[in-house]
């Protein structure tokens, strides 16, 4: 079946360094992919997605590029501030409205 | 706020009792989202809404679980004769149909059953 995958589980990074988190996909049928962010006790909150039609989109400190060809999909964040703490999943609306997710990766950003 | 909002936020329960919780989506969005997430998973789909209508249910969801949304605005998710393998977040998403839906999480509802 459909799958998504992140390829590290945690992933350390120094207070303005930037941070890069991967995540690989198993089916080419979504139309689009999602990066959420998801602090502690809350639920996960929308931070940018992409069109399956886009290699790239960029947002505030953020930017996602998506490689079709080795289905893979990327979240940069530019000068990581502790904030950026948090589990971070990719997902993708692979059979129908059904969002499938990663299993996420925890960035932990040290002072 | 304007955001996804659930209730309760937390809810302790003993096996074999029934619990219901609550969800209210943004106020334009007709679609409704059922996730559940365990410890150190990703959020897994339950069932979805378009207005009152349920139109998908996932293998996940158990005859013990029974979701609702008479109105096409809140939801209400039950479950009955909870098991401790119930105890999870129950995540509320809605989105708005269109040629994008980005589906916006609630806080959710933790559940332990004990």
């Amino acid at each position: 079946g459909e799958s998504v995958g992140l390829h590290l589980p945690t992933l350390s990074v120094q207070e303005g360094d930037n941070s890069i988190i991967n995540c690989a996909y198993s089916n080419s049928a979504s139309d689009y992919f999602i990066w959420y962010k998801q602090e502690s006790g809350k639920g996960p909150q929308f931070i940018i997605d992409i069109r399956s039609n886009m290699d790239k989109r960029q947002g505030q400190r953020v930017t996602v590029l998506l490689n079709k060809t080795v289905k893979h999909l990327s979240l940069q964040i530019a000068a990581t501030q502790p904030g950026d703490s948090a589990v971070y999943f990719c997902a993708a609306p692979f059979a129908g409205n059904m969002l499938t997710f990663g299993g996420g990766t925890r960035l932990m950003v040290k002072p | 706020d304007t955001g996804v909002s659930q209730n309760p936020r937390h809810k302790i329960t003993k096996r074999g009792q029934n619990v219901t919780f609550r969800c209210d989506p943004i106020s334009e969005h007709n679609r409704l989202y059922w996730y559940r997430q365990t410890l150190g998973q990703g959020p897994e789909f339950l069932t979805y809404f378009q207005n009152e209508a349920q139109l998908e249910k996932s293998r996940l969801l158990s005859d013990r679980f029974s979701a609702e949304r008479p109105k096409g605005s809140f939801s209400t998710l039950e479950i009955q004769r909870t098991e401790q393998g119930d105890s999870a977040m129950y995540l509320c998403a809605s989105s708005y149909l269109g040629t994008q839906e980005t589906q916006y999480f609630g806080p959710g509802t933790r559940l332990l059953v004990l």
